[in-house]
């Protein structure tokens, strides 16, 4: 089992781009979510998922997207990218019942300039 | 006040030295506390977990929670270089994965073990 995917591992882009962050997961986990991890501010919630089709706000969603469609997948799309936006980003995912037992993905570091 | 708050660091231990690392909440309906270890460039990995006030050992860690007093710590003895990392305390209020089970954590602080 691969357990949580992320691409790109790094991504610079100029202000104004747009791209999508992918996340994948093969634990068949219900709930997934987005977090950025900048310093001194710890990890902090961006949006998140409770299954397919369904999708709420986190802490930070200003300038984030998330569609969810099928199980595995919960991407994220900065929509104009700004240089607050640069930060590691990491995609995580629970089971049903599995409470703070969370895993994560590798991240992806990216640089808006 | 935040809803957790974690001493900053960071912290430079010898190695052998027992480590203690400490966080505090405010939200009494939190009931499962974790301790997560990140390593420089990666992500976080749960190292610790718990849902009931006391101690709970494994190997040369042990976490120990106080709901009482709204205080949790995870202790490392026999501290090792491999040790060295970020520790992030987390919480939550339940242990299904709905709408209100989002993890609340700590802003993490950076141990370093010198050989």
């Amino acid at each position: 089992n691969a357990g949580v995917t992320q691409t790109p591992k790094f991504q610079v882009l100029k202000t104004g781009q747009s791209m999508t962050l992918q996340c994948a997961q093969d634990m068949n986990h219900e709930y997934m979510s987005w977090y950025r991890q900048d310093p001194g501010m710890g990890l902090r919630l961006i949006h998140y998922s409770v299954g397919a089709g369904i999708t709420d706000q986190g802490e930070v969603p200003n300038g984030y997207n998330v569609s969810r469609s099928t199980t595995e997948d919960f991407p994220l799309r900065l929509l104009s990218a700004a240089p607050s936006q640069t930060s590691v980003y990491f995609c995580a995912t629970r089971g049903r019942g599995a409470g703070g037992e969370q895993y994560f993905g590798p991240g992806t570091r990216l640089t808006v300039t | 006040q935040k809803e957790v708050e974690q001493d900053p660091g960071p912290l430079s231990v010898p190695e052998g030295a027992i480590v203690s690392l400490n966080c505090t909440y405010s939200n009494s309906a939190f009931q499962y506390f974790m301790w997560y270890r990140q390593y420089s460039r990666k992500g976080p990995e749960l190292l610790m977990y718990t849902y009931s006030s006391g101690n709970k050992e494994d190997g040369r860690f042990t976490a120990q929670v106080d709901k009482s007093s709204k205080y949790i710590s995870l202790f490392i003895r026999d501290s090792q270089p491999s040790d060295s990392a970020t520790y992030l305390c987390a919480m939550t209020t339940t242990v299904y994965t709905g709408a209100n089970s989002k993890l609340t954590f700590g802003k993490g602080i950076t141990l370093s073990v010198r050989p």
